[in-house]
């Protein structure tokens, strides 16, 4: 199995622009999570899905972000418009039931 | 209170000592815990999964206190390839069946010669 797939793994724009980043889960898992992690605040969930619906996005810092998840296979994370204090790692789990999660590598999104 | 609290760390031990790192948890509804390891500059992985009667894994053991809310991670005879971060994961119920997982921050291990 090729594990979670993030798109791209590296991210540099500026201020005010959009950012799209792209999660393929692992093939069979009902659960998807979105996570950003930063030095200051450590690793936090943004939103999560099962079965493509979102669950709890209360973790979603503001209006700028958004998530969806068309179908089992692919769910996006974009951001509009992006700050400078949106950079950090954003990383893309997923996982099967209530068991472990496994991790995409993560991008790494830098706001200029 | 945070939800899920550790010990940021570092903890700075040789090589083939024994170290542990708890991590305290405020929900006492929580339904299942693990510890995950976090390279530099890489993703989380599962170490292990924390079950009510304790269990081991090699050199890891790790225990859940229900009465106390919190659980441990024992490593024994630390080798460097340890060195890293340890986040512990508490999931608690939600709606629908569903679960939300929370992260602590991490503890820090730097093991040296």
């Amino acid at each position: 199995d090729a594990g979670v797939i993030q798109s791209p793994r590296h991210e540099v724009t500026e201020m005010g622009q959009e950012v799209t980043l792209r999660c393929k889960p692992i093939s069979g898992h009902d659960y998807l999570f979105w996570y950003r992690q930063t030095m200051m605040r450590g690793l936090e969930l943004l939103i999560y899905f099962n079965n493509n619906v979102p669950i709890d996005d209360s973790g979603m810092p503001e209006d700028r972000f958004s998530a969806k998840m068309p179908n089992a296979s692919f769910s996006t994370l974009k951001i509009q418009p992006s700050e400078p204090r949106d950079s950090a790692v954003y990383f893309c789990a997923s996982s099967k039931d209530r068991r472990e999660q496994f991790f995409g590598p993560g991008t790494r999104l830098t706001v200029l | 209170r945070k939800e899920v609290e550790q010990d940021p760390g570092p903890f700075n031990v040789p090589e083939g000592a024994t170290v542990a790192f708890n991590c305290t948890y405020s929900n006492s509804a929580s339904q299942s815990f693990f510890w995950y390891r976090q390279d530099c500059r890489k993703e989380p992985k599962l170490l292990m999964s924390v079950y009510s009667s304790g269990n081991e894994d090699g050199r890891f053991t790790a225990q859940l206190n229900r009465a106390s809310q919190y659980i441990s991670l024992l490593i024994r005879d630390s080798k460097l390839s340890d060195s890293a971060t340890y986040l512990c994961v508490v999931n608690r119920g939600a709606s629908g069946g569903s679960y939300i997982p929370t992260f602590g921050r991490g503890t820090s291990l730097i093991v040296h010669p």
